[in-house]
């Protein structure tokens, strides 16, 4: 595809249960990120990687999150035993190389209510 | 700790006026930032960007300005289109070795062009 896909676009879990999101960034973008939404509040760094590699996880809000990606190709991001306020949308984006001069490009994102 | 701070939540202005959009930062290292504009249900999508070298960068419509002893920055778009209605998010990093690519982002600002 031309842009960032994000699966699924919308989640709905209970309290407790693992969720698990996706990301397959643009073809040959080497940098890629994680970021989170809360409501009526700004976008919060989580994660990025630089092709397979996870230099800062500082973003992390917890021990029950995680992240991984294969190569430079597809990212999930795990969130273990979800609780109420992980409810965000979650974006990812990706860039051709992780340098100041070098866009983001976001995915539309998955919009996460833990009930 | 909020280092990039967007203070109006909303704008409105009437279509053809000037819309100016303000984001100030705590931060003395960031030295590059960017304007990002998001769509209901839609990743941000890059605007423009400035490097803490200049005061001053146009494209089209939006010139970006960028006041480093005030720390603050500002969009101006002119004229206002209806179709510019979108939340603006403020975003900057610091171009140093390492990090450059993570982007600390403000709360946004709603922008409503009347027609």
């Amino acid at each position: 595809g031309a842009g960032v896909s994000q699966s699924p676009s919308n989640k709905v879990t209970e309290k407790g249960k693992d969720v698990e999101l996706r990301c397959d960034p643009i073809s040959g973008h080497t940098a890629l990120y994680w970021y989170r939404q809360r409501l009526g509040q700004g976008l919060e760094f989580l994660i990025y990687f630089q092709g397979n590699s996870a230099p800062d996880k500082s973003g992390l809000p917890s021990d029950r999150f995680s992240a991984e990606r294969t190569g430079e190709s597809v990212s999930t991001l795990t969130i273990q035993r979800t609780q109420q306020e992980d409810s965000a949308v979650y974006l990812c984006a990706s860039s051709l190389q992780f340098s100041y001069n070098s866009p983001l490009h976001f995915g539309n994102g998955t919009r996460l209510t833990v009930t | 700790d909020q280092q990039v701070k967007q203070n109006s939540p909303s704008l409105s202005v009437q279509e053809g006026r000037i819309s100016i959009l303000n984001c100030d930062y705590t931060n003395s290292m960031f030295d590059y930032f960017l304007w990002y504009k998001k769509y209901p249900a839609e990743g941000p999508t890059f605007l423009i960007s400035i490097s803490s070298i200049k005061d001053k960068n146009e494209d089209g419509r939006f010139t970006v300005f960028l006041n480093k002893s005030a720390k603050h920055l500002s969009l101006h778009i002119v004229p206002s289109q209806p179709g510019d209605s979108a939340v603006y998010f403020c975003a900057a990093s610091v171009d140093r070795a390492g990090n450059t690519g993570k982007l600390i982002f403000g709360q946004g600002t709603t922008l409503q062009v009347k027609p």
